[in-house]
């Protein structure tokens, strides 16, 4: 079974509006992280923002924010005021357990914001 | 600060011939992972190090790949031989623990595009 899941392949949102990433999540492990990460056409991989199992609020960085539902396992991410600049692929990543384990990945998702 | 440095940032080389792929983690990280992305397979773990110690290789396709990290500022990825089917690219990342939760997150270099022909 997959570990993170991302049904949408491909989204297209309208500058300066606002866009919701989906991610849902499997884990048995009660203390986990999630992380997004923004991949831009060059290739490099910029983490965006994270959310720990045990927070008790939803984790924001600016325009980003991160919709956390613990007890439906989702972390959906929510870009604000979208830019051209946002137009990326989006990956929704898990690490399992507490500490410095590897990430697992989403199958992504493209993001195109027009004009 | 200096973020994460791999090189080369591109790759051409022949089927059968010796790749080494190259990391610098960011200065004081304990943790440094290589990945692996491809379109068929998304991004996937490969090996990754804690101060400088192999933690799981389960990743690693098959024995012609092999990792090293002989010092905390420096981990090569070596295929031999190289193979078609190599051709992906290849992310190395480093994290350390800190007190604060948000301080293991991994961050990535710019990658090394391989292709092999």
């Amino acid at each position: 079974a997959q570990k993170i899941t991302q049904t949408q392949p491909g989204m297209f949102v309208q500058e300066k509006e606002a866009v919701t990433l989906d991610c849902t999540y499997d884990t048995s492990d009660p203390s986990y992280g999630l992380f997004w990460y923004k991949q831009p056409s060059s290739g490099e991989m910029i983490f965006l923002i994270y959310q720990g199992s045990y927070d008790q609020q939803n984790a924001t960085e600016g325009r980003y924010s991160l919709n956390f539902q613990k007890a439906r396992k989702s972390a959906n991410l929510v870009i604000s005021a979208s830019q051209l600049g946002d137009s990326a692929m989006y990956f929704c990543a898990m690490r399992e357990g507490s500490g410095n384990t590897p990430l697992v990945f989403g199958k992504g998702t493209r993001l195109s914001v027009i004009a | 600060d200096a973020g994460v440095i791999q090189s080369p940032r591109h790759e051409v080389t022949e089927m059968g011939q010796e790749v080494t792929l190259r990391c610098k983690p960011i200065s004081g990280h304990d943790y440094l992972f290589w990945y692996r992305q491809t379109m068929m397979r998304g991004l996937e773990l490969l090996i990754y190090f804690n101060n400088n110690v192999p933690i799981d290789d389960s990743g690693m396709p098959e024995d012609r790949f092999s990792a090293k990290m002989p010092n905390a500022s420096f981990s090569t990825l070596k295929i031999q031989p190289s193979e078609p089917r190599d051709s992906a690219v290849y992310f190395c990342a480093s994290s350390s623990i800190g007190t604060i939760s948000s301080t293991d997150t991994q961050y990535f270099g710019p990658g090394t595009r391989l292709t092999v022909l």
